[in-house]
């Protein structure tokens, strides 16, 4: 079952600019992380948010969470063509174990 | 620096022939997983273990069997290949903790079934 769904699908901007994601679930969690993947390779966690928190910042990476709407949003402050990647929002759907991911967002930054 | 290792990037098989796809990690995690990603369904869980010699099913489980005998190790084998098993396998592993924390996947190994 998808827990998480990321949207939009694609998205595509110039370098420079910012790039914003979002996620929606279903259930109840106890947290939800947010990962990317260049093509081809493994996933590389981001970051993560407990349900406890609102808003988190890691570098040019700012993630928030409103529980009551069941949605988070990652936000990439100005991109680099590096950042061009998938990237993916998972969730634990309140398990202890197991993590369930949306079908992920393709960001294409442009030089 | 922490590393999970899948033991081929890429694999060739015949169907009906038996696959092993392995997954080594050095960070003496207790949680590890099988997922496979196609393009338009994400990332689905196919099996998870917790411990030594535990396994819980994940939503896919059909076609797939694990085994986990050693605590770094964790084998995802497909008894009898079908084309419909072509994918990206991936590997994942986590420490045990209150609630599900941070995964470290492995590069991936991309199987195609002819």
């Amino acid at each position: 079952s998808q827990q998480g769904e990321e949207d939009p699908q694609a998205l595509s901007i110039q370098e420079g600019e910012n790039a914003t994601m979002n996620c929606s679930y279903k259930t109840s969690i106890n947290n939800l992380q947010w990962y990317r993947q260049n093509s081809g390779r493994g996933l590389v966690h981001l970051i993560l948010i407990r349900s406890n928190e609102r808003e988190k910042h890691s570098g040019r990476l700012r993630v928030t969470l409103d529980t009551s709407k069941k949605s988070s949003s990652l936000l990439i402050t100005a991109s680099r063509a590096a950042d061009t990647a998938s990237y993916f929002c998972a969730t634990d759907g309140g398990s202890n174990y197991k993590l369930t991911f949306g079908k992920g967002t393709l960001l294409t930054v442009n030089p | 620096d922490v590393k999970v290792t899948q033991s081929s990037r890429y694999l060739v098989k015949r169907t009906g022939e038996k696959v092993f796809l392995e997954c080594v990690q050095d960070m003496d995690h207790e949680n590890m997983f099988w997922y496979r990603q196609d393009p338009g369904l994400g990332l689905r869980l196919i099996y998870f273990s917790y411990d030594v010699k535990m396994k819980e099913k994940g939503d896919i489980p059909e076609g797939y069997s694990v085994s986990r005998e050693k605590k770094e190790r964790f084998s995802l084998i497909l008894e009898s290949a079908s084309t419909n098993q072509t994918s990206m396998y991936l590997c994942a592993s986590s420490s045990q903790g209150r609630h599900t924390g941070e995964l470290f996947f492995g590069e991936g190994s991309r199987l195609t079934v002819l």
